[in-house]
């Protein structure tokens, strides 16, 4: 059974950092592309960043590019998503999903991790 | 970037009856591009339809997807209480990779 457990989340100020991370099982996941995707509190999804199965290819959403970095390490099945100069409008619970394959759809989600800027 | 629209914002139906919900994209889309998900209060969002019409490992029979370029639909024959829920369609393009409509609600008349 496919598991992706997020962690990291919490309460951070205007400006700060925070590390995401999303542990894989179930699934040989360095043969799987991944992305994070967020949902602001009673908004819809929105696509926040992808990586290639090897890590080489990471596009993102223009609302984060330059602040947010993905990454993998296969060695340990786990995916992140670094967070610097975030912003208030970042808030929201952020989700990892496994890739279909080759077919460009989400067929495995985590439960999310919250994330909340304030001062 | 290929904006996607949903429609009705919000459904009121009662359990038995059909629902037909439309997604609309501001480009074409390919087909093999096109994926619906229900979303429950609360939890993750699960993948319903992919391909614009094949049904995902475990989804019901009753769900099914139709369309193609700009105009989709996601239809459930008759409903069950458990599918009054929030509806997204998805696609995959290039620039942003991934887009999903703002979603639609189906909720108990």
């Amino acid at each position: 059974e496919v598991q992706l457990l997020e962690s990291g989340g919490g309460l951070v100020q205007p400006g700060g950092s925070l590390r995401l991370s999303c542990a894989a099982s179930g699934f040989t996941f360095s043969t799987y592309a991944m992305s994070w995707v967020r949902q602001a509190p009673g908004k819809g999804l929105e696509w926040v960043s992808a990586i290639s199965a090897n890590g080489g290819t990471t596009p993102y959403a223009d609302s984060v590019k330059i602040r947010f970095t993905i990454s993998r390490d296969n060695s340990k099945n786990t995916l992140y998503l670094q967070m610097n100069s975030l912003r208030v409008e970042d808030t929201a619970v952020y989700y990892c999903a496994k890739k279909a394959g080759t077919t460009p759809y989400f067929d495995s989600w985590g439960q999310g991790t919250l994330v909340t800027v304030s001062s | 970037e290929i904006v996607l629209t949903q429609s009705p914002g919000t459904l009121s139906l009662s359990p038995g009856e059909r629902a037909t919900l439309s997604c609309r994209a501001s480009q074409s889309v390919s087909s093999s591009y096109l994926a619906w998900y229900q979303q429950k209060p609360g939890q993750a969002p699960r993948v319903l339809i992919y391909g614009a019409s094949s049904r995902a490992t475990g989804i019901p029979d009753r769900f099914s997807g139709s369309g193609s370029g700009t105009d989709f639909t996601l239809t459930i024959s008759r409903l069950e209480p458990e599918d009054f829920a929030v509806y997204y369609c998805q696609q995959y393009g290039s620039s942003p990779l991934y887009t999903f409509g703002q979603g639609t609600k189906l909720e108990i008349k």
